[in-house]
């Protein structure tokens, strides 16, 4: 099965609105990478986490390793947020290896 | 400026040909990786490094290879393209003791 899986896979957001994405693993994740690619295709770095939260602007990501979940919160969303959000799980092997979800396409509505 | 750049950015190939995909780094990075794009499958490692002249198979290693020659060179090869290795390829760099990891534009391949 998936060991990476994201939820929703995809969102529909209007302009000012918050929202929250959310990866599962089936992995014993120790680090946790965020990325948004945007409608040009390219890999925009968002956050890299070890178990804790960081903020940064309006995005805010958390990352639990004993429950197994990292979240991304987006508060006020903007048309520019649109695109798909991916997360990538490094596993306790510590190969500095990373598993990708199938990301959480995600149109912010003026 | 960009420290992670690929070329080309978009090919089309013929079936049975040689395929190359040049990354170049310029963040002194130790580990650099390949990984196609797929509807679906979000990205999958095909190849990664440890420093040049190490290569290590990824989880769809089938039908590439890679080559390390120096700290900032890695490329991807394919010996015999076929239409399933229609895909974006990324390549990415990442520092020696951390998972974190940096990409190029991908570029666009069309193996017809």
């Amino acid at each position: 099965g998936d060991k990476v899986k994201q939820s929703p896979s995809a969102l529909s957001l209007q302009e000012g609105t918050n929202s929250a994405l959310r990866c599962n693993f089936s992995i014993a994740a120790t680090t946790v990478q965020w990325f948004l690619q945007n409608p040009r295709g390219s890999l925009i770095n968002l956050f890299y986490l070890v178990p804790g939260t960081k903020e940064n602007g309006r995005l805010k990501s958390a990352f639990d390793s004993k429950e197994s979940y990292s979240t991304l919160h987006i508060r006020d969303a903007q048309l520019e947020d649109s695109g798909t959000y991916f997360c990538a799980a490094e596993g306790r092997a510590n190969t500095n290896k990373v598993v990708f979800g199938t990301g959480t396409r995600l149109q912010v509505l003026p | 400026e960009a420290a992670v750049t690929q070329s080309p950015r978009n090919k089309v190939a013929v079936t049975g040909g040689k395929v190359t995909l040049s990354c170049n780094q310029t963040n002194n990075h130790n580990n650099m990786y390949w990984y196609r794009q797929d509807t679906g499958h979000g990205l999958r490692l095909i190849h990664y490094s440890y420093g040049a002249g190490s290569t290590e198979k990824g989880d769809i290693p089938d039908g590439y290879k890679a080559s390390r020659p120096s700290q900032e060179n890695f490329s991807l090869i394919l010996e015999l393209a076929t239409p399933s290795q229609t895909s974006v390829y990324f390549c990415a760099s990442g520092d020696w003791d951390y998972a974190e990891q940096f990409f190029g534009p991908g570029t666009r391949l069309t193996v017809l």
